[in-house]
């Protein structure tokens, strides 16, 4: 089945530093990638997603990339603020009409001001 | 907004004892789902459940595992006989749209102790 890595698992960077996390997934057909946020005690919030069809989105601050041939998507946080401060997860959704996430191990980003 | 709500938000229980979490999914949902994280580690899906019944569900979903939709609002997460290896942090999520088409909107999470 579908597997995804995620890297690095702790990143701490300085404030309006930029900030990138890796995944890679196992499953080439996969064909949907969403980021999830989770401050601390809190619930997991989607922040940004991209589809097989798209190389690249971006909302703001944040942008996903994603390589179809190198089975790979990346977070990019630029100009990051202490309130970005958080557990990003990556997920792939496989194909073969299936209805889960498969998440990544999740990474804390620390922005220190 | 409207969100999932999740209760209790931490139980602590004994090995074999009987658990139940409740779900409130967002009202106009049609997919549910549980999903879980022990301590420092991934989240993993557990079940999915669509109109009335079970979709999907993972390895770790055994037979000591049962989710049920009693009366159109609130969706339940059943563990039989609890082990240690079950505490956890489990999520209820729900989304308008199969989750690999729409956005899943996650509750705030039960956590269980199992002693």
């Amino acid at each position: 089945g579908e597997n995804v890595e995620q890297h690095p698992s702790t990143l701490s960077v300085q404030e309006g530093d930029s900030a990138v996390i890796k995944c890679t997934y196992s499953d080439s057909a996969s064909n949907y990638f969403p980021w999830y946020k989770q401050e601390l005690g809190k619930r997991p919030q989607l922040i940004i997603d991209i589809r097989s069809n798209v190389g690249e989105k971006k909302d703001q601050r944040i942008a996903v990339t994603l390589n179809k041939t190198a089975k790979h998507f990346s977070l990019h946080i630029t100009e990051t603020q202490p309130e970005d401060s958080a557990v990003y997860f990556c997920a792939a959704s496989p194909p073969y009409n299936t209805d889960k996430l498969i998440f990544g191990t999740g990474t804390r980003l620390q922005v220190f001001p | 907004e409207p969100e999932v709500t999740q209760t209790p938000s931490h139980q602590v229980t004994q090995m074999g004892q009987e658990v139940i979490l409740r779900c409130v999914p967002i009202s106009n949902h049609l997919y549910f789902y549980w999903y879980r994280q022990i301590l420092g580690q991934k989240v993993e899906f557990l079940v999915s459940f669509y109109n009335n019944e079970i979709s999907e569900k993972s390895e770790i979903f055994d037979d000591q595992f049962s989710v049920e939709r009693p009366d159109g609002s609130n969706f339940t997460l059943k563990i039989r006989s609890t082990k240690l290896e079950d505490s956890a942090m489990y999520f209820c999520a729900s989304s308008a749209l199969a989750s690999n088409t729409g956005e899943l909107f996650f509750g705030e999470g039960s956590r269980l102790t199992v002693l």
